[in-house]
């Protein structure tokens, strides 16, 4: 069956270490998002990307990177700049053209922590 | 920039009753879309039901329906004969539409909590 999976489904970050959530697509979808959710807040445009080799900053993208060099993949790197990352990560894809007003896909989310 | 505000943090129902959940949003745009979803406590995200802007009938999909007013800015959820799987938190999200420079991206309320007790 057809989805997006994220892994892993709990993350831990020491303090100063960058570390990467991963986000795979077997929907042929050349859209791809990530998105933080905190308590009480809905989610938040972290990165996009539209095609691969190319992606453009959301809402908060500060403290955050990614790479797109696969379409099935669009990995997020937390960085040590985000001094506040405990939160649920949701990673998104959809179609493109038309497709890409037609609700997204969801991944299962990520739960990164501080230790 | 667009805005989308959900004013309910928490709502409950009673089972078999119904329910609606508010959301307004703030645009000029003209052509956009409309989503609510919702995350049960597994954390998926779970589409519910989509409004087209430029539709003046609003959506159904079998117990869900939506009361869409666009000059009010309004896009509120109905939830009929509610059931206790229906407990989850409900986010109210907006989308432009642009034509060929559509982005995809998506603006999300601050969620419902709704609870539907036995």
């Amino acid at each position: 069956d057809g989805g997006i999976t994220q892994s892993p489904k709990y993350l831990f970050r020491k303090e100063g270490q960058n570390v990467t959530l991963s986000c795979e697509q077997n929907l042929n979808h050349d859209a791809m998002y990530w998105y933080r959710q905190d308590p009480g807040q809905g989610l938040r445009l972290i990165y996009y990307s539209q095609i691969v080799n190319d992606f453009q900053k959301g809402d908060i993208a500060e403290g955050y990177s990614v790479s797109r060099e696969k379409k099935e993949s669009f990995p997020l790197t937390v960085t040590s700049a985000q001094k506040n990352p405990t939160a649920f990560y949701l990673c998104a894809s959809s179609g493109r053209g038309q497709e890409i007003l037609q609700p997204q896909h969801f991944g299962d989310g990520t739960r990164l922590s501080i230790l | 920039a667009q805005t989308v505000t959900q004013s309910q943090p928490e709502m409950s129902v009673q089972e078999a009753e119904t329910v609606t959940l508010s959301c307004t949003y703030d645009t000029s745009e003209n052509n956009y879309y409309l989503f609510w979803y919702k995350q049960p406590p597994s954390r998926q995200m779970i589409l519910v039901i989509r409004q087209e802007a430029y539709k003046q009938q609003n959506a159904t999909e079998n117990r869900f329906s939506v009361n869409f007013q666009k000059a009010a800015k309004s896009f509120s959820l109905k939830i009929s004969d509610s059931q206790l799987g229906d407990t989850a938190m409900y986010f109210c999200a907006f989308m432009t539409a642009h034509g060929s420079s559509n982005t995809g991206k998506l603006i999300f309320g601050q969620g419902t909590t709704l609870q539907v007790k036995p």
